[in-house]
């Protein structure tokens, strides 16, 4: 079956370091990847999403490319903040954009990522 | 505009009472769906309901656990016969209408369940 693997956290950072969260999948077909933020005291959001291979998914200085060779979708940024302190969702969709209807998601366990000033 | 809301925010229980949890979609999102969030089994779909479609429960972990959507809109999950590993936080979402593109899901804040 389909499923998502992220790096274990916590995953502790000082202020305009360099972050990266490591996620790789197992799917058939051609999933959808995203992922999704969950700062302190709110619900799930979407950060950013890639629907298809070497696609680049952006947002708020987060970046993830969707790697067909390495079924890979690793999340990035540059320098992070305080605020980017979160727990940090991977997840795939198995059906494609080009399929209409609604499309459940495949989580992975999750990376808490504090940043300290 | 309103987000999706979900009630209670709290639930605590006694083992073998049966409880019910309600999602408020967002007005005219078309699909809605339930996920769990527990520290043994992470975040896992449970059900989600597509307009006037059957609803895809291949996520339900057990026949104790059923949902209902009324007119479209509003759900209830219902958790008959608690156990102390139903205890997690329960997520809904939902999602608007569209075709041949990605819809994004929009989360409630959860109503956290604990089974004594």
């Amino acid at each position: 079956g389909n499923s998502v693997t992220q790096m274990e956290g916590p995953v502790t950072l000082s202020e305009e370091a360099f972050l990266t969260i490591n996620c790789t999948y197992t799917a058939t077909g051609y999933p959808s990847l995203f992922w999704y933020v969950q700062y302190p005291g709110e619900g799930l959001q979407l950060l950013l999403k890639a629907t298809k291979a070497d696609d680049k998914g952006s947002n708020k200085g987060f970046e993830a490319t969707y790697r067909k060779e390495t079924t890979s979708f690793h999340l990035e940024k540059g320098s992070v903040q305080v605020s980017d302190s979160a727990v940090y969702f991977c997840a795939l969709s198995s059906k494609p954009p080009i399929i209409q209807g609604a499309q459940k998601l495949v989580f992975g366990q999750g990376t808490r990522l504090t940043i300290n000033p | 505009g309103a987000g999706v809301s979900q009630s209670p925010s709290n639930k605590v229980t006694e083992k073998g009472k049966d409880v019910e949890l309600r999602c408020d979609p967002i007005s005219g999102h078309t699909a809605l769906y339930w996920y769990r969030q527990s520290l043994g089994q992470g975040l896992e779909f449970l059900i989600y309901f597509q307009g006037n479609s059957a609803p895809d429960k291949s996520g339900l972990p057990s026949d104790r656990f059923s949902a209902e959507r009324t007119g479209g809109s509003v759900s209830t999950l219902t958790i008959q016969r608690t156990q102390q590993e139903d205890s997690a936080v329960y997520l809904c979402a939902s999602s608007p209408p569209g075709t041949y593109s990605y819809n994004e899901q929009f989360f409630g804040p959860g109503t956290r369940l604990t089974v004594l």
